[in-house]
């Protein structure tokens, strides 16, 4: 058990709807980051949060959004959704964000909320 | 564009073997490579590596940088049937602090 929790645990949702998942990071940690993770694709890095402020964007579609609340939780938006949205979301924390070399650096990643649009 | 490139892609050994893992990789403004461990959900941390030459260890694995030569290799020594899983490799990078994964190595430990 890595620390970080995420809700719900699976989800099923038809095309065009908009979904929140959600990410409480582990006790203490700043950082958080959010990944896709599809067949086709592999892992994808989509956005990072720091103590409430976005401090890094990967492959994160216009159709998404992310923010990390004061308490640290970070909430993933995911709108008119398509059947490629369809992967497993996964949500890390870390206590930095990301000095290199440190073992702060280290990101422990969620068990993941599997999206599945139908 | 970044891309991280892993082979072989998949490996089969019988438990005791010896196996390496590569990672190669081109990246603007590398910052860090790092390698997890994906059994059945969560990718697993297992080592970060900034600096080329120096080996990092934990237990039977073991990894090394050499950032001339853009790539890493993962050491698996004295394989066990529960070191089964696919094992990832990725780069970070300093411009807009963005995370590459390679397409991952799944590796099957036979008893």
């Amino acid at each position: 058990d890595s620390g970080v929790t995420q809700t719900p645990k699976h989800l099923i949702t038809a095309t065009g709807q908009r979904v929140t998942l959600r990410c409480s990071p582990r006790s203490g940690d700043l950082s958080v980051y959010w990944y896709q993770q599809s067949l086709d694709q592999g892992l994808q890095f989509l956005i990072q949060y720091y103590n409430g402020e976005e401090r890094a964007k990967g492959n994160i579609l216009e159709r998404f959004s992310a923010q990390q609340f004061p308490d640290l939780h970070s909430e993933l938006n995911l709108s008119s959704l398509e059947l490629g949205d369809s992967a497993l979301y996964f949500c890390a924390s870390s206590a930095e964000p990301g000095l290199a070399g440190g073992d702060t650096d280290t990101q422990y990643f969620g068990p993941g909320t599997r999206l599945t649009v139908l | 564009e970044d891309k991280v490139v892993q082979s072989p892609l998949s490996l089969v050994v019988h438990e005791g073997d010896t196996v390496t893992l590569n990672c190669s990789y081109e990246v603007t403004n590398f910052r860090s490579l790092l390698w997890y461990k994906q059994e059945k959900k969560a990718p697993t941390f297992l080592f970060m590596l900034t600096s080329s030459g120096i080996e990092k260890k934990s237990g039977r694995l073991s990894s090394i940088l050499d950032k001339k030569e853009l790539f890493s290799i993962l050491n698996i020594t004295a394989t066990q049937t529960g070191d089964s899983a696919v094992y990832l490799c990725a780069v970070e990078n300093n411009y807009g602090q963005n995370f590459v994964f390679g397409p991952g190595t799944r590796l099957s430990v036979l008893p």
